[in-house]
């Protein structure tokens, strides 16, 4: 089965921009959950979508957003990008039940000048 | 909201020595826990899980972690280092479906 993919690796933004991150989950799995990784702040959750809904979100600014489509897929919107949105940013699948587990992607590096 | 805490964010160690490190939560619901590990210039993979049953619980690569509820701990363990395990370790409790991370662990294996 492949793995969680993420696209693209690695993105250079300035200030004032919007990124669009993607997330490919694994064949079956209905949720796809998105972090932030920082030096500082470490794993910290985004929000969660499971079959088209997001079901969970953390406490991150309405920069910050999401969606997720038919066929799992999930892409991550930041908006008016600022220095401190620079980080690796995560996404996991799991099959959204109770007792899953999730499994997460390679990342995409986003560094804001 | 569920949280985790992680001791010694920078560990040290020759091969072939124990390691031992801390995770202690705070969950109000039933909790599922995780150890996560990364490799350098790898994604986040996972070691170990523990949702019920018996409290110790063996991962890959010789990993294993002990539940102790009255503790609210969960610390990951392994008798015998390698190079190869030097890594940054995450534990994680999971409640209403999102994963609460520690800080890390950042251990590193001098051969």
């Amino acid at each position: 089965k492949a793995g969680v993919t993420q696209t693209p690796r690695y993105l250079i933004k300035t200030r004032g921009q919007q990124v669009t991150l993607s997330c490919s989950p694994i064949s079956g799995h209905r949720s796809v959950s998105w972090y932030q990784q920082t030096p500082g702040q470490g794993l910290q959750f985004l929000f969660e979508y499971f079959s088209e809904t997001q079901r969970n979100k953390g406490n991150f600014p309405g920069r910050f957003s999401g969606r997720q489509f038919s066929n799992s897929r999930s892409e991550m919107n930041v908006s008016t990008l600022e220095l401190g949105d620079s980080a690796l940013y995560l996404c996991a699948s799991s099959s959204g039940t109770s007792l899953d587990t999730q499994y997460f992607g390679p990342g995409t590096r986003l560094t804001v000048l | 909201a569920q949280s985790v805490s992680q001791h010694n964010h920078h560990v040290i160690l020759s091969e072939a020595a124990s390691l031992e490190l801390g995770c202690n939560y705070s969950y109000g619901g039933t909790v599922n826990l995780f150890w996560y590990v990364q490799y350098p210039g790898q994604h986040l993979q996972l070691l170990l899980k523990y949702f019920s049953g018996d409290p110790l619980v063996k991962g890959i690569k010789g990993f294993e972690a002990e539940f102790i509820k009255s503790k609210f701990s969960f610390n990951l363990r392994k008798p015998s280092v390698q190079w190869s395990d030097t890594a940054e370790y995450f534990c994680a409790v999971k409640g209403n479906n999102r994963l609460a991370f520690g800080k890390g662990n950042q251990v590193v294996v001098i051969p």
